[in-house]
């Protein structure tokens, strides 16, 4: 019973191409990101959704269109794919929890290669 | 500059060892601190997490926050080579946790 899931786990591809990532959850959470992490391994978030609505879009090409179609699921577009897109992209979800801290959890990842 | 600095590591101790990992941060905003354990090929999963100064324990590990120094430590003690991970910390400005901004992680190492 996986919490978060994204499919695929590997995607290699040419440069110029278009890709989509799928994320779903099954915890009921309102919000959902995704996180680019780098071969440095630093985590960036790139997009959060809260209830299908967009509420962070850090500076990330317009390459990059997230598409909310339920609260379950966000997906990541990215059209022609460049070289400096390979990375492992994360899924995470949260819920709001009055005054607690919102746990972030996330998914295993999906490790994009352009070549 | 990165707003959230972490040594890489790796850093490798023998089992049993106390380990201490730590981050620097330059933005005196940030109220909340996470620490992230990321096994290989595989997604973070929140540790820790800390309001504020003071300290935090939770078994064998123990986070400490420092504001005035701007510096997060997390402790291990009695490591095991099942500890053997990436360790991120990460920062917010409110409970929400909507925008983290995360160190690059120090990889760790524990030999049986």
């Amino acid at each position: 019973d996986t919490a978060v899931s994204q499919t695929p786990k590997y995607l290699v591809t040419q440069m110029g191409n278009d890709k989509s990532i799928k994320c779903e959850q099954n915890l009921g959470h309102d919000t959902m990101y995704w996180y680019k992490q780098d071969s440095k391994k630093f985590l960036k978030i790139m997009f959060s959704y809260n209830n299908k609505e967009l509420i962070i879009n850090e500076t990330v090409p317009n390459r990059f269109s997230p598409k909310s179609p339920d609260k379950a699921h966000l997906n990541l577009h990215i059209n022609s794919l460049e070289l400096g897109d390979s990375a492992v992209y994360f899924c995470a979800s949260s819920q709001a929890s009055g005054g607690r801290y919102n746990e972030q959890f996330f998914g295993p990842g999906t490790r994009l290669t352009v070549l | 500059q990165k707003e959230v600095e972490q040594d890489p590591g790796p850093l490798s101790v023998p089992e049993g060892a106390i380990v201490s990992l730590n981050c620097t941060y330059s933005n005196s905003a940030f109220q909340y601190f996470m620490w992230y354990r990321q096994y290989s090929r595989k997604g973070p999963e929140l540790l820790m997490y800390t309001y504020s100064s003071g300290n935090k324990e939770d078994g064998r590990f123990t986070a400490q926050v420092d504001k005035s120094s701007k510096y997060i430590s997390l402790f291990i003690r009695d490591s095991q080579p099942s500890d053997s991970a990436t360790y991120l910390c990460a920062m917010s400005y409110n409970n929400a946790g909507n925008m983290l901004t995360f160190g690059g992680g120090t990889r760790l190492m524990v030999k049986p």
